[in-house]
Formats: C-alpha cells, sequence, structure tokens
C-alpha cells in the first residue's frame, strides 16, 4: 500500500534552513508527482508546490518561489523540500501528499511540524 | 487564485441529525474535493471528484454541487464524524483548499 513516511520535527533559528524529507513505498516513486502542503493554525492548508522525481520536473506555487526548493533522490525513494530564510511566518506543519488519477491528494505523510524560534 | 469559501465555520449536530456543509468557489470549477481532519491527524481524502466517496468512507457522506457551489452533507450524524472538512479545488493553477468547516457533536 502507499505510504509517506516523513522526518522528525524540527526546531530552527531565524535565518536558517531546514530540509524536510518525504520516503515514498508502496507504489513506482518516480511516475507520481509528490506534494507539499503548508498547514499553519488559522491560514488552513496552502499548496507549496510539487516534484516528479523520475524527470526532477517541478511546479511551484508563486507565494513559495524561492521560500522552498524540492529535490527527489530515485535511488532512496524519498523526495525533499528546503525551506530557506526561515521566520516565524514558516513555522508550520509540512506535509507531502500524491494524487490518485485526477487532481486530489489521496495519500498523505504524517506532516512534519517545523517551529522558527530564536 | 480560486478562492474557496466554506460555511459554516463552526457547527454542531446531534447524533441521527443531517448535516450539510458549502463551499462556494470565487470562479466556476469542475470538481470539488473534500477531505477530513482530526486533531494531530493529516487530513484524509474524502470525497474526491464532487461526489465519489474515498475508500472506507460511510455511505451516510455524500457530496453535489457545480460551477461554483458544492457541498457535503451527512445524512446521519455521527459521533466519529466530529471533524474539521476542507474543500479543495485544482480546476486551475495554484489548488486551494478552503478554511475549513469544524462539525462538532452536541
Amino acid at each position: 500500500q502507499v505510504q509517506l513516511q516523513q522526518s522528525g520535527a524540527e526546531l530552527m533559528k531565524p535565518g536558517a534552513s531546514v530540509k524536510i524529507s518525504c520516503k515514498a513505498t508502496g507504489y513506482t516513486f518516480s511516475s507520481y508527482w509528490i506534494e507539499w502542503v503548508k498547514q499553519r493554525p488559522g491560514h488552513g492548508l496552502e499548496w507549496i508546490g510539487e516534484i516528479l522525481p523520475g524527470s526532477g520536473s517541478t511546479n511551484y506555487n508563486e507565494k513559495f518561489k524561492g521560500k522552498a526548493t524540492f529535490t527527489a533522490d530515485t535511488s532512496s525513494n524519498t523526495a525533499y523540500m528546503q525551506l530557506s530564510s526561515l521566520t516565524s511566518e514558516d513555522s508550520a506543519v509540512y506535509y507531502c501528499a500524491r494524487r490518485h488519477y485526477g487532481y486530489s491528494f489521496a495519500y498523505w505523510g504524517q506532516g512534519t511540524l517545523v517551529t522558527v524560534s530564536a | 487564485q480560486i478562492v474557496l469559501t466554506q460555511s459554516p465555520a463552526i457547527m454542531s449536530a446531534s447524533p441521527g441529525e443531517k448535516v450539510t456543509m458549502t463551499c462556494s468557489a470565487s470562479s466556476s470549477v469542475s470538481y470539488m474535493h473534500w477531505y477530513q481532519q482530526k486533531s494531530g491527524t493529516s487530513p484524509k481524502r474524502w470525497i474526491y471528484d464532487t461526489s465519489k466517496l474515498a475508500s472506507g468512507v460511510p455511505a451516510r457522506f455524500s457530496g453535489s454541487g457545480s460551477g461554483t457551489s458544492y457541498s457535503l452533507t451527512i445524512s446521519s450524524m455521527e459521533a466519529e464524524d466530529a471533524a474539521t472538512y476542507y474543500c479543495q479545488q485544482w480546476s486551475s493553477n495554484p489548488p486551494t483548499f478552503g478554511s475549513g468547516t469544524k462539525l462538532e457533536i452536541k
């Protein structure tokens, strides 16, 4: 079965960068887009963007261009999202997800909490 | 980008009561998807392509709508249905989510 396992919680200083991982199992990793979604209390869910691991093609929400960078390692079936120049506005839970035919997010990782604090 | 407005923001229902929540889009969308999220857990796809129930979702749930107006209905509320429900569209980029309807049990 499809599973997405994310890395653990991170406590970061303002101005630092953080790299979150999402390990996929149960399907052909290279063939499906991996989506990244941000959730902050009071701000709902926001789509950050996506990566197709087999080609490395990416699409970013304009809002997150320059903030997020996606990479993928097909040898380990792991996708990564790096967030740079962290501020308190980046404190959130970040999810990786995968679509399943169509444009809904069928599978979700458990989420990674990023806390930015001096 | 398309803005999705969910109403009500918070609601409560008694066991057995019929529940309806709505999602209004700022522009017409082809399909609407719904997610259920309980505290401390990831969202779960609940209804997709407007009216298709995700695997394991009870038949008391249904989805409907078209254009700019969509709804999720529970025919008979059960305690396990208490959660926050989000709508989502990807008819145009970027995909967007509503701000959620928090459903509580009375």
